[in-house]
């Protein structure tokens, strides 16, 4: 089955610096790659994904890289305030939807005022 | 949207006592949901996948008699802890996905005392 690998596991960075994430997936098949923020005792919240058709995709502050060749996809986000600390996840599946997600070991990302 | 309610909220139950854990989609019909347990600092961790009218597929490592899960309709599914014991407390969280339809539920906090 599919194997997320996530790192690194706690990252801080002063307020205004970039943060970036960066995963690895073992089955080629999987197509989805959301990322999630959960902070304590809440839900995960997706904050942004891409498909395997795309190499990359912006949102404002927040971007994801994707190369399927090496099995790898990066969250990359500028700018960073104090509200961006949180946990981050990567996931990967094979579609998106109704299809089961499997999860990254999770990024404490602190952002340092 | 996709929006998964989750009841209860949190739950403390006495060891060897079981507790039923609802997850429902409230603006969709979920015809697959999944179920996730997450420890304290940890990543999601899958436990079972449903869908609506069949059994549920778990995940290697589950006990499928001590985790029962229900499908009965496309809006609702639920989660028994049977015979609860303190290993089990964790944060349960519910997924549900339609077509291109992901939510995810506040999650439910369990302690087994």
């Amino acid at each position: 089955g599919e194997n997320v690998e996530q790192h690194p596991s706690t990252l801080s960075v002063q307020e205004g610096d970039s943060a970036v994430i960066k995963c690895t997936y073992s089955d080629s098949a999987s197509n989805y790659f959301p990322w999630y923020k959960q902070e304590l005792g809440k839900r995960p919240q997706l904050i942004i994904d891409i498909r395997s058709n795309v190499g990359e995709k912006k949102d404002q502050r927040i971007a994801v890289t994707l190369n399927k060749t090496a099995k790898h996809f990066s969250l990359h986000i500028t700018e960073t305030q104090p509200e961006d600390s949180a946990v981050y996840f990567c996931a990967a599946s094979m579609v998106q939807g109704a299809q089961k997600l499997v999860f990254g070991q999770g990024t404490r990302l602190t952002i340092n005022p | 949207g996709a929006v998964v309610s989750q009841h209860p909220s949190w739950v403390i139950c006495k060891s060897g006592t079981s507790v039923k854990i609802e997850c429902r989609s409230l603006d969709f019909q979920a015809t697959t949901m999944f179920w996730y347990r997450q420890f304290p600092k940890q990543s999601l961790m899958l436990m079972a996948t449903s869908n609506e009218g069949s059994k549920a597929t778990y995940e290697q490592g589950v006990e499928k008699d001590k985790f029962l899960i229900n499908h009965a309709s496309l809006t609702l599914s639920t989660l028994t802890v049977t015979s609860a014991h303190p290993e089990d407390s964790s944060f349960y969280i519910c997924s549900a996905g339609q077509g291109t339809k992901r939510g995810f539920g506040p999650g439910t906090r369990l302690t087994v005392t």
